[in-house]
């Protein structure tokens, strides 16, 4: 079993809709989490880290529930640009390696 | 832009050569760990470098090491390169004390080896 689980999707999202996915991890011991984003052939790029108490940036939120180990991201008012990969990432302390999921792809069509 | 560079772009290698990749940490940032992402997969942990010292190490053979210089800067060495080394190499640098854990991804040397 993978550290980190993600559906690979993808996502057909039209332009202006909402979606949402979940990862899940395996190591009750994380402490840190994050969704970075990676555009075609580019590195990944942090979106979000993501808080116990859940937190929002513009058309994003994402949740964190620790009893169940799964981390959600919420896409509002999907738009053209949101369209690449979305990684799941985990880690068990400050400082410490960074353990990513596969990936979730999310396509946004007009 | 992260600030974080990384040389060569591309590299094209052949089974049972050696290869040295090179990463520049953004400026302030002491601390460089190293991925390896293949082709449809999430980038997997190599290892990584803290003021110089070796900090935690994936599940990699020895022939994968690195190193990592006084300004920081790091690089990823691979011996007998194999098929399955084919992949993107993504160095990525975060400062001290960074108590969330974020680390700024380079633009990646995307190795072939034939």
């Amino acid at each position: 079993r993978k550290e980190v689980e993600q559906d690979p999707g993808p996502f057909n999202v039209p332009e202006g809709a909402t979606v949402a996915f979940n990862c899940t991890y395996s190591n009750s011991a994380s402490q840190s989490f994050f969704w970075y984003r990676q555009d075609c052939r580019k590195e990944p790029k942090l979106l979000m880290s993501v808080y116990s108490s859940g937190n929002e940036d513009g058309r994003f939120t994402a949740q964190l529930n620790r009893a169940s180990q799964y981390i959600s991201l919420l896409i509002r008012d999907s738009k053209l640009s949101d369209s690449a990969t979305y990684l799941c990432v985990v880690s068990k302390a400050a400082g410490n390696k960074l353990t990513f999921g596969g990936g979730t792809r999310v396509l946004v069509k007009p | 832009e992260t600030g974080v560079t990384q040389s060569p772009t591309h590299l094209i290698k052949t089974r049972g050569q050696q290869v040295t990749l090179r990463c520049s940490s953004q400026s302030g940032h002491n601390t460089v760990s190293w991925y390896q992402q293949a082709l449809g997969q999430g980038p997997q942990f190599i290892f990584q470098y803290y003021r110089e010292e070796e900090n935690g190490r994936g599940n990699f053979p020895p022939r994968f090491s690195g190193l990592q210089f006084p300004n920081y800067s790091s690089e990823l060495n691979v011996n007998a390169l194999e098929l399955d080394d084919s992949a993107l190499y993504l160095c990525a640098s975060s400062p001290t004390g960074n108590a969330y854990n974020e680390q700024f991804f380079g633009p990646g040397t995307r190795l072939t080896v034939l």
